[in-house]
């Protein structure tokens, strides 16, 4: 059965800070994987989606990474604003037919001014 | 406009009552989802549905039931509401294999069962 885990669970950070969010996943038979980004009592938004044939994607101060054969996916952001704090979430898609996003539990992240 | 509308936004019931969540999307796409969220737990998949014709069971289907009225309505049933089932519910689409399955969700229905 898939597993997603995110590290850390909670991350605090000063405002400027580069930084980076950990995906890992048990099965590396995936169709792809999205990050998205959830405010509190908010639904959830897609930041970026990568294929399982592609290595990172990128959209403005973010970029996503997957290294597919070790089950890991990171997502960075640059130049961290106090805008950004939110709780951060990464799915991946089985490969098999008829299959639905796997879910980590999140990272919420705090960036301070 | 948003393209993917979950009503009601917010519910509060009392144990046993028959409750309905209603999703509907403006995106075009023939496949949709409803997900519950509670703390600790993270999202999970309830049913979905890749086309008006197809219903499929999630990881946590029992008790809830499903009706795919149109390719842009997904409703999600409790016949007989629990404590248990108080929750945050999304409704979420995909344009499937096309559309490189990218997932798109609504706001959520804040669902509180006394």
């Amino acid at each position: 059965k898939q597993e997603v885990t995110q590290i850390p669970a909670a991350l605090s950070v000063p405002e400027g800070e580069n930084l980076v969010l950990n995906c890992s996943f048990t099965d590396s038979a995936i169709y792809n994987l999205q990050w998205f980004r959830q405010d509190p009592g908010k639904g959830l938004t897609s930041l970026l989606l990568i294929q399982s044939s592609q290595r990172e994607q990128t959209s403005g101060r973010l970029n996503a990474s997957l290294d597919k054969s070790s089950g890991r996916s990171t997502l960075y952001i640059a130049a961290s604003q106090p805008g950004d704090s939110a709780t951060y979430l990464c799915a991946v898609r089985p490969n098999q037919a008829g299959t639905a996003l796997i879910f980590g539990k999140g990272t919420t992240l705090s960036v301070s001014s | 406009d948003a393209d993917v509308t979950q009503t009601p936004r917010n519910r509060i019931t009392k144990t046993g009552k028959r409750i309905m969540l209603e999703c509907s999307q403006t995106k075009g796409h023939d496949r949709m989802y409803w997900y519950r969220q509670d703390p600790g737990l993270g999202l999970r998949l309830i049913y979905y549905s890749f086309d008006v014709k197809d219903i499929n069971k999630g990881e946590i289907s029992d008790g809830y039931s499903v009706s795919r009225q149109a390719q842009a309505k997904f409703s999600l049933s409790l016949e007989s509401a629990i404590p248990n089932q108080t929750a945050l519910y999304f409704c979420a689409t995909s344009a499937g294999l096309a559309g490189f399955n990218e997932q798109f969700f609504g706001p959520g229905t804040r669902l509180t069962v006394l």
